[in-house]
């Protein structure tokens, strides 16, 4: 039983490239999260998605940033044009419907990304 | 608007004494209230959560924590510190239970 997985685990991107974070959420999981952690700060949430669908975008960046839930495969988070700022953990999260304030997120184990 | 405040973002306690890790919330409505661990370069893992019913609730490992409406507390402790409890920890509220204002952690350092 699989837990939620990301991929890759490091990425390193020099500045100005694309960024491509994979998310497979849990099986059964319809809801996924993305969340990044600036280094020495907590978690923020970027984007909460369905199948097809983004609910809440709310904390997504305004430019370069997207993210998505095709109906087959991954959620993706995409960042353009990279900056040295957008160097962080990016951790997604899934839940089935109802669960997420039962027992609240599953985590993934994050992806590292560098700009360099 | 919700927010959570991580009071002291390092402690260091002695291995056998108390663990308290003191988290602070603000919400407009009745909050679902959450503790995670992190280990380093993991994901966060779920420590124990309060949504309704009994304000003293315990989770795995050994920790728990008490919600104190009046104090707009949920502080997290453990009788017993064991050098596999140093890690990260944060504090998490949500109200829709689809979006979580997490605090900004607290590193727990446990001495031998």
């Amino acid at each position: 039983n699989a837990g939620v997985m990301q991929n890759p685990r490091h990425l390193v991107r020099r500045r100005g490239q694309e960024a491509r974070l994979r998310c497979s959420p849990m099986k059964g999981h319809s809801h996924v999260y993305w969340y990044r952690q600036l280094p020495e700060e907590g978690l923020k949430f970027m984007v909460y998605l369905q199948k097809e669908n983004i609910i809440d975008e709310s904390g997504m960046p305004k430019e370069r940033f997207s993210a998505e839930f095709p109906k087959e495969g991954p959620s993706i988070l995409r960042i353009q044009q990279v900056v040295r700022g957008d160097s962080a953990a990016y951790f997604c999260a899934s839940s089935s419907i109802g669960t997420a304030v039962n027992y609240g997120y599953t985590f993934g184990s994050g992806t590292r990304l560098t700009v360099v | 608007a919700q927010s959570v405040t991580q009071l002291g973002s390092h402690v260091s306690v002695s291995e056998g004494a108390l663990v308290l890790l003191r988290c602070n919330y603000s919400s407009s409505v009745p909050p679902y209230l959450f503790w995670y661990v992190q280990y380093p370069n993991q994901g966060l893992q779920l420590l124990l959560k309060y949504t309704t019913g009994a304000t003293l609730v315990k989770g795995i490992n050994g920790f728990e924590a008490e919600f104190k409406k009046s104090e707009t507390s949920f502080h997290l402790t453990k009788p017993s510190a064991h050098m596999s409890d140093a890690a990260e920890y944060f504090c998490a509220v949500s109200v829709t239970g689809n979006q979580f204002y997490f605090g900004t952690g607290t590193s727990l350092t446990v001495i031998p």
